[in-house]
């Protein structure tokens, strides 16, 4: 299967701290990738789509700019989650499709486990 | 908006007996999706339907499409501990993005 690589898998950092995380298509280009939150014990909450070369789509009630979201080549998204503060905390998974404009199977990334003191 | 909901939210069983999930989506889906999460990790896609009343089967794991395709269940016979974890079914929202609604989940604890 298609490999979603995601870093950093964990990352703690101080309040008022902006956090990058990378989202890489290993073997495949990914046009779109999306991008999910999920809170302990919860169900994966979509945050935005994330479109190479344009901007991103967010969900309803998502900051756009406090989840800054970067598309720039076919196998790299980031979300930078700016001025983070601890209800920012949260495991952060993006996701991609290897057939671009279907609704084919996601491959997700690790994952990353943000901790915002 | 479109709404995906699991019951149950949470199924312990002991290793050996069968479990089963239940989906149901507020809007007819053109596809329904299972994923597998296993606890600290990412979901893993399962299977996916996409015809009304379509059943598969992947070893002790049994997948069904209701014919309204509003609906799916999954079935684990004879569950094994490494059966753990939260399994998740997902739908297409039906817009141009073909973004994945995600259920609420099933988490499944198994004791040996």
């Amino acid at each position: 299967g298609a490999v979603v690589s995601q870093h950093p898998s964990r990352v703690i950092c101080k309040s008022g701290t902006s956090v990058k995380i990378e989202c890489r298509s290993l073997d495949f280009q990914a046009t779109t990738m999306f991008w999910y939150r999920q809170f302990p014990k919860q169900s994966l909450m979509l945050m935005a789509t994330s479109n190479e070369g344009s901007k991103a789509t967010y969900e309803q009630g998502v900051e756009k700019d406090k989840f800054l979201i970067n598309h720039a080549s076919l196998t790299l998204s980031t979300l930078t989650v700016t001025s983070a503060h601890p209800e920012d905390s949260s495991f952060y998974i993006c996701s991609a499709q290897v057939a671009a404009g279907t609704t084919g199977e996601l491959f997700f990334g690790e994952g990353s486990r943000l901790t915002v003191l | 908006g479109q709404q995906v909901m699991q019951i149950p939210q949470y199924q312990h069983v002991q290793e050996g007996e069968d479990f089963t999930t239940y989906c149901n989506s507020s809007t007819t889906l053109s596809n329904i999706q299972w994923y597998k999460q296993r606890p600290g990790g990412h979901p893993v896609f399962l299977i996916q339907l996409v015809k009304s009343g379509e059943v598969k089967k992947q070893k002790r794991l049994t997948f069904q499409f209701g014919e309204a395709k509003k609906n799916s269940s999954l079935h684990i016979t004879a569950t094994q501990t490494t059966d753990v974890g939260t399994y998740f079914c997902a739908g297409p929202d039906g817009g141009a993005t073909n973004k994945l609604i995600f259920g609420t989940g099933t988490l499944l604890a198994v004791q040996p």
